[in-house]
């Protein structure tokens, strides 16, 4: 089955600093990559999501990149802002059967942003 | 609010005991999973249904674990003679079928469970 490894499992970084998340996967097949944002004691939410016919997506200061051929994935967010502050989980899955996806996830990094 | 809810929130039972939690997704998803997620780990997948019909059971579901959705709405999850290893936060997330798949999947709250 799918793997994903997430690298760091922790990060901290300076109010206005980058930050990036970089995951890899085993399944060549996988075609779906969702990053999720999970705050203590609430939900995972999704925040960007990237597909294998395209190799870079942005939403203001979040972007994710994609490289098939390496099999890895990585978030990156600019500016980070205190508010930033959560565990992120990134995700693969691939379209089997009747086209449902079952994600796999990787065990989350706990970003910290200090002011 | 029209997000995923599940219910209880919390749980605490003893070893032995049954429990069962629920799940009411998106109104007009059609696809529903649930996940459990332990501390410091992502989400791990347990099972999907795509109306009614239960499609994929993973193999971390034991057989004293089952779920349904009856009528293709709500879920419910029901753990049998609970274990102490079942403590756990229990997700689910809901999605409307894409074509090829990656569709987005809408999380609940979780129901967290503790077994004592």
């Amino acid at each position: 089955g799918e793997n994903v490894e997430q690298h760091p499992s922790t990060l901290s970084v300076q109010e206005g600093d980058s930050a990036v998340i970089k995951c890899t996967y085993s399944d060549s097949a996988s075609n779906y990559f969702p990053w999720y944002k999970q705050e203590l004691g609430k939900r995972p939410q999704l925040i960007i999501d990237i597909r294998s016919n395209v190799g870079e997506k942005k939403d203001q200061r979040i972007a994710v990149t994609l490289n098939k051929t390496a099999k890895h994935f990585s978030l990156h967010i600019t500016e980070t802002q205190p508010e930033d502050s959560a565990v992120y989980f990134c995700a693969a899955s691939k379209a089997v059967n009747s086209g449902y996806s079952t994600l796999t996830f990787g065990k989350g990094t706990m970003l910290l942003v200090s002011p | 609010d029209t997000g995923v809810s599940q219910d209880p929130r919390h749980k605490i039972t003893k070893r032995g005991q049954n429990v069962t939690f629920r799940c009411d997704p998106i109104s007009e998803h059609n696809r529903l999973y649930w996940y459990r997620q332990t501390l410091g780990q992502g989400p791990e997948f347990l099972t999907y249904f795509q109306n009614e019909a239960q499609l994929e059971k993973s193999r971390l579901l034991s057989d004293r674990f089952s779920a349904e959705r009856p009528k293709g709405s709500f879920s419910t999850l029901e753990i049998q003679r609970t274990e102490q290893g079942d403590s756990a936060m229990y997700l689910c997330a809901s999605s409307l079928a894409r074509r090829g798949g990656g569709e987005t999947q809408y999380f609940g709250p979780g129901t967290r469970l503790l077994v004592l």
